[in-house]
C-alpha cells in the first residue's frame, strides 16, 4: 500500500468541527482512501472511504483533494465519544489484497 | 446490530503452551481476518481466510500460527508454543465480500504470555 502521513495528535473542543488531514502524495489511480478509527480499548471501526469525489455518511465526511495527494476527514461536531486514533489507509484495488495496513494514525483528544 | 464477538476477552498462558482464540464473525460474511496489536504499537495484519482457505498471510503468520473455521460460525486462531513476544491484543474481523466492503472488528482478546 502507498504511504500515508498523518499528524501524531490533534485536539478539538466538544461540539466543534474537526478536520483530520492525511497526505498521500504517492497515491496511485487504483488506490481507495479508507478511514478507520480505534476507540480506547476497542477494535478498529470503519468510518468512511472514497476514491475521487467527496463522500458523506452518518459518521463523517471525506474531502479529497483534486490531485488526490491529500484528503481530510471531517467530523462535523466532535463529541467525547469521538476521542480515538484515526487511521488513513490506502487500499489498492488492483493489488488483489484485502488486508488493511494500519499506520500510527492521529490520536484525537476531545476537550469538554 | 450484528457484531463480531471474541472469546476469551483475556487469556493468560505460560510460555510454550498452545492457545486457541475464538471468534464468531457476522453470520453472512464471507471473509475473515486476524490482526494483532502489541501494546503501544500499530495494528498488524496476520491472515485472511476465504472459502475455507487462507487467502493472504503476513510474514508474522509463520508455522506457529494456524486458522480454522471448524463449523459454520466459529473462526479460530491457534498459536502453538507461545513466546513472550506473542503477548498482544488479537482482533478478529469479518467482511461481507468485495474489496470495498468494510471490515467489522471484534473487541479483541488480550493474550498475556508469562
Amino acid at each position: 500500500d502507498a504511504k500515508t502521513t498523518q499528524p501524531n495528535s490533534m485536539e478539538s473542543n466538544e461540539e466543534e468541527p474537526v478536520h483530520l488531514p492525511c497526505n498521500h502524495s504517492t497515491i496511485s489511480g487504483t488506490d481507495y482512501i479508507h478511514w478507520y478509527r480505534q476507540l480506547p480499548s476497542q477494535g478498529p471501526e470503519y468510518v468512511i472511504h472514497g476514491l475521487t469525489s467527496n463522500v458523506n455518511n452518518r459518521m463523517a465526511s471525506l474531502a479529497i483533494a483534486e490531485d488526490r495527494k491529500s484528503s481530510t476527514l471531517i467530523l462535523h461536531r466532535a463529541t467525547l465519544r469521538d476521542a480515538a486514533v484515526y487511521y488513513c489507509i490506502l487500499r489498492d484495488r488492483g493489488a488483489g489484497s484485502y488486508q488493511l495496513t494500519f499506520g500510527k494514525g492521529t490520536k484525537l483528544s476531545v476537550i469538554p | 446490530e450484528p457484531e463480531v464477538t471474541q472469546t476469551p476477552s483475556h487469556q493468560v498462558t505460560q510460555m510454550g503452551q498452545e492457545v486457541i482464540l475464538r471468534c464468531v464473525p457476522i453470520s453472512n460474511h464471507l471473509y475473515f481476518y486476524w490482526y494483532r496489536q502489541i501494546l503501544g504499537q500499530k495494528v498488524e495484519f496476520l491472515v485472511s481466510f476465504y472459502n475455507n482457505e487462507i487467502s493472504e498471510k503476513s510474514e508474522i503468520f509463520d508455522d506457529q500460527f494456524s486458522v480454522e473455521r471448524p463449523d459454520g460460525s466459529n473462526f479460530t486462531l491457534k498459536i502453538r508454543s507461545t513466546k513472550l513476544e506473542d503477548s498482544a491484543m488479537y482482533f478478529c474481523a469479518s467482511s461481507g465480500g468485495g474489496f470495498l466492503n468494510e471490515q467489522f472488528f471484534g473487541p479483541g482478546t488480550r493474550l498475556t504470555v508469562l
